[in-house]
């Protein structure tokens, strides 16, 4: 079991860039899961994808903020224009169910200068 | 609407002492409950999960929660804490009918003194 895979794990840019984040769930989990994680906001919850579908994309901060799951082994999240404020550690997660526990990846962190 | 409160962003004990970490929620149905455990530098890894079949549940490294429906709370404990306990704890809820929200807790870190 290879658990979820994120890449890139570090990535620094400039503001105004654009910033693509990956992730490859554990094969045969149908719910994908982004979050954010920051020292003033804690753990959030982005986006929510059941079997390739956004389900809950609530905490999808701005328009600048896009999520794809073009099929069931690999999601992307996208940030353009990139801002310093998006700077955190950016973590995927998958599940059997959405109401399972969740796997989740080590996480991307984003330094946007 | 759903929350999860952990009671202590920080929390310190001394080798070997108890550990209790406490969560309360709200919800409006029986939830499903979680507690994860997070180490520098990696994601949330599972420790123990509730799902109505038992009120008091064991998970992994020694730690056990108990589900108290009237007090809504499912606190995590250990009876002697090790330094390799020293990480951040998060208890966390999912409910949802067609549809299912996760909602974590703030996060207590846990600090384990020689």
């Amino acid at each position: 079991d290879a658990g979820v895979i994120q890449s890139p794990r570090h990535e620094v840019t400039e503001m105004g860039q654009e910033v693509t984040l990956r992730c490859k769930p554990i094969s045969g989990h149908n719910s994908l899961f982004w979050y954010r994680q920051t020292m003033m906001r804690g753990l959030e919850l982005l986006i929510y994808f059941n079997n390739n579908v956004p389900i809950d994309d609530s905490g999808m901060p701005e328009d600048r903020f896009s999520a794809k799951m073009p099929n069931a082994s690999f999601s992307t999240l996208k940030i353009q224009p990139s801002e310093p404020r998006d700077s955190a550690v950016y973590f995927c997660a998958s599940s059997l169910e959405g109401n399972q526990p969740q796997h989740f990846g080590d996480g991307t962190r984003l330094s946007i200068l | 609407a759903q929350s999860v409160t952990q009671l202590g962003s920080h929390v310190s004990v001394s080798e070997g002492a108890l550990v209790l970490l406490r969560c309360n929620y709200s919800s409006s149905v029986p939830p499903y409950l979680f507690w994860y455990v997070q180490y520098p530098n990696q994601g949330l890894q599972l420790l123990l999960k509730y799902t109505s079949a038992a009120t008091l549940v064991k998970g992994i490294n020694g730690f056990e929660a108990e589900f108290k429906k009237s007090e809504t709370s499912f606190h995590l404990t250990k009876p002697s804490a090790h330094m390799s306990d020293a990480a951040e704890y998060f208890c966390a809820v999912t409910k949802g009918t067609g549809g299912f929200k996760t909602i974590f807790g703030a996060g207590t870190r846990l600090f384990v003194k020689a």
